[in-house]
């Protein structure tokens, strides 16, 4: 079955505002990465988190990881037009770390 | 352009016949992963090969498909037999190393419609 559930499955917000997605998983993971998706497009790899990191930033991009509650966040600021796309989390088991296992992605909006 | 390249990005067939699909991976990787992706669904793991071995083929259906990543040249997913159930996106990644804490790099995926 599909490791990662991600919520909400879609979000719409206004130009500037803050998007948060959350993603949780099932098993022990090496790491778990959070991946966007244009329209028609391949997946752009954001950021990495490992199992023994908590927090990570990159530019506009906040993703925190809670192994005990197999969850994660993508928080993403001052939202721009151009941030609009899918967003999946994708995680990479003990056993096997390089087969990514994705989930069913957030499809966020930005209105101008 | 040093990204993952695939080609087609389009590829259209009748039921039964076979489909090619190629992956080049970046430069200086040797670790190519290929994924299925239905309409609205996440990515879905099939084979991950390096060159000139199959290391997980875990994804793979045991029928019709197959995967391969030549010594030389791009690595190739071939469905014979196709069946209307086989339209989807397919998407190669590629990274450096086979270990797991490495982002992989995707390519902009081969659309396959089957009539």
């Amino acid at each position: 079955s599909q490791q990662g559930e991600e919520d909400p499955q879609a979000l719409s917000i206004q130009e500037g505002e803050n998007a948060t997605m959350n993603c949780s998983y099932k098993t022990s993971i090496n790491n778990l990465q959070w991946y966007r998706q244009n329209s028609g497009r391949g997946l752009v790899h954001l950021i990495l988190i490992r199992s023994n990191e908590r927090e990570k930033h990159s530019g506009r991009l906040r993703v925190t990881l809670d192994t005990s509650k197999k969850s994660s966040s993508l928080l993403i600021t001052a939202s721009r037009a151009a941030d609009t796309a899918s967003y999946f989390c994708a995680t990479g088991s003990i056993q096997g770390a390089q087969k990514l296992v994705f989930g069913q992605g957030t499809r966020l909006t930005i209105n101008p | 352009n040093a990204g993952v390249m695939q080609n087609p990005r389009h590829l259209v067939r009748r039921r039964g016949q076979e489909a090619r699909l190629r992956c080049s991976p970046m430069k200086g990787h040797s670790h190519v992963y290929w994924y299925r992706q239905l309409p609205e669904e996440g990515l879905k793991f099939m084979v991950y090969l390096q060159k000139e071995n199959i290391i997980d083929e875990s994804g793979m259906p045991k029928e019709r498909f197959s995967a391969e990543f030549p010594k030389e040249g791009p690595s190739i997913l071939r469905i014979q037999q196709v069946v209307r159930g086989d339209s989807a996106a397919y998407f190669c990644a590629s990274s450096a190393e086979g270990i797991g804490n490495q982002p992989q790099h995707f390519g902009d995926g081969t659309r396959l419609s089957i009539l």
